[in-house]
């Protein structure tokens, strides 16, 4: 059974600070998904990646994808109070239309 | 329409009751799913369709759990003898073509058992 992880479940930073948010999940998927989602909100979709090695960016926000340690990241650059947001990384098996999310991480940017 | 509408946005229902949620999904969209979302967690799949095909409900936690989508476009989730449990928030996605491929959450129903 795949199952998705993000480390830190809560993370609290000041503006202007970089910092990463880990994804792993625990089998082969061709297909990671990152997802944003404010309060009382629904998910937005940030960046889906699809290859070993593959980076996106937007803004201050870039992910990236290690299919052979099957980790992503989503790394935040010099940030800015709008950031703050829960973010879900998601995985789908190969085959398969259902979408695993892992726990999500409760970013919150201090002033 | 403009994007994925779910209705109601809330609901509350007394333990045992029956309720339907709706989802209206972009038009044109060939795949439909739902999830259900306890509060603090991610959402855990529930069932799809493509068009009015359903390959896989295997997310349905139980049988008092059921999906339609008769037409290939509009779904309703039916859950029967509402539990305390089922209170979560419902989410619907659709997609054009499957994947998650350019696919849009709704704003979901949030059903609160009593």
């Amino acid at each position: 059974e795949l199952k998705v992880e993000q480390n830190p479940l809560f993370l609290s930073m000041q503006e202007g600070k970089n910092y990463t948010i880990y994804c792993n999940y625990s089998t082969t998927s061709d297909r990671l998904y990152w997802y944003r989602q404010d309060p009382g909100k629904s998910l937005e979709s940030l960046f889906v990646l699809l290859s070993n090695g593959a980076v996106k960016q937007e803004g201050r926000l870039m992910a990236s994808l290690d299919t052979k340690a099957r980790l992503s990241t989503l790394h935040i650059t010099a940030a800015v109070h709008d950031l703050s947001a829960t973010y879900f990384c998601a995985v789908i098996n190969f085959g398969n239309e259902k979408l695993t999310f892992g726990t999500g991480t409760r970013l919150t940017i201090i002033p | 329409g403009a994007g994925v509408s779910q209705s109601p946005r809330y609901k509350v229902t007394k333990r045992g009751q029956d309720v339907t949620l709706r989802c209206d999904p972009i038009s044109s969209h060939a795949t439909l799913y739902w999830y259900q979302q306890a509060l603090g967690q991610g959402p855990e799949f529930l069932t799809y369709f493509n068009y009015e095909a359903q390959p896989d409900k295997s997310g349905l936690p139980s049988d008092r759990f059921s999906a339609e989508r008769p037409e290939g476009s509009i779904s309703t989730l039916t859950i029967q003898r509402t539990e305390q449990r089922d209170s979560a928030m419902y989410r619907c996605a659709s997609s054009p073509q499957g994947r998650h491929t350019e696919a849009f959450f709704g704003q979901g129903t949030r059903l609160t058992v009593v």
